[in-house]
């Protein structure tokens, strides 16, 4: 099976900017989580889907949003940039509950 | 907030000896987790371990799990320079609430 495949790799933006991250999670997972990675707060959970609906939220402004499509596949999108937003985001899928989460390489993002 | 610490926060071993990460939490669990993370790529899933469960084993790897301690702990035996990476704990409270990750350990190998 082909892993979870994030793009893209890199992406470089500059303040008040929106962006689109997408993920294609491993064939048959139907949940897909979205994180925050940076130096300072380590891996922050930003949100899940399920199933095209929003299981869980992280503590996340409003800018930062998600979605995912009937074939699983999902995207986030964040409106407004921030110096702060820069980080590797990661995303990761599973099968079911008590599963574990196989992860992307993640998106890199840089703000300037 | 970060509910899983680790410790160290980091660690750095002759190729062949043995490696113990330790993580603790503060909330009851149903499961936990740990990752291994490479330098600039994703997470890769080592061991899943449930709360009813104490040890587990795969590989060189030995996982133990403390529920009275809140606390677990990963081996890594006849370490090699490859196993250099960042090792995460994960604890899930249940089945389908997110992830909470730690700050992880930084592993570095010396040949």
């Amino acid at each position: 099976k082909a892993g979870v495949t994030q793009t893209p790799r890199y992406l470089i933006k500059t303040r008040g900017q929106q962006v689109t991250l997408s993920c294609s999670p491993i064939s048959g997972h139907r949940s897909v989580s979205w994180y925050q990675q940076t130096p300072g707060q380590g891996l922050q959970f930003l949100f899940e889907y399920f199933s095209e609906t929003q299981r869980n939220k992280g503590n996340f402004p409003g800018r930062f949003s998600g979605r995912q499509f009937s074939n699983s596949r999902s995207e986030m999108n964040v409106s407004t940039l921030e110096l702060g937003d820069s980080a590797l985001y990661l995303c990761a899928s599973k099968q079911d509950s008590n599963q574990p989460q196989h992860f992307g390489d993640g998106t890199r993002l840089s703000i300037l | 907030s970060q509910q899983g610490e680790e410790d160290p926060q980091a660690l750095s071993i002759q190729e062949g000896e043995n490696a113990t990460m330790n993580c603790s939490y503060k909330t009851s669990i149903n499961n936990l987790q740990w990752y291994r993370q490479n330098s600039g790529r994703g997470l890769v899933h080592l061991i899943l371990i449930r709360s009813n469960e104490r040890e587990k084993h795969s590989g060189r790897l030995r996982v133990t799990l403390d529920t009275s301690k809140k606390s677990s702990s990963l081996l890594i035996t006849a370490s090699r320079a490859a196993d250099t990476a960042s090792y995460f704990c994960a604890t899930a409270f249940s089945g389908n609430t997110p992830l909470v990750f730690g700050k992880g350990t930084r592993l570095s190998v010396i040949a």
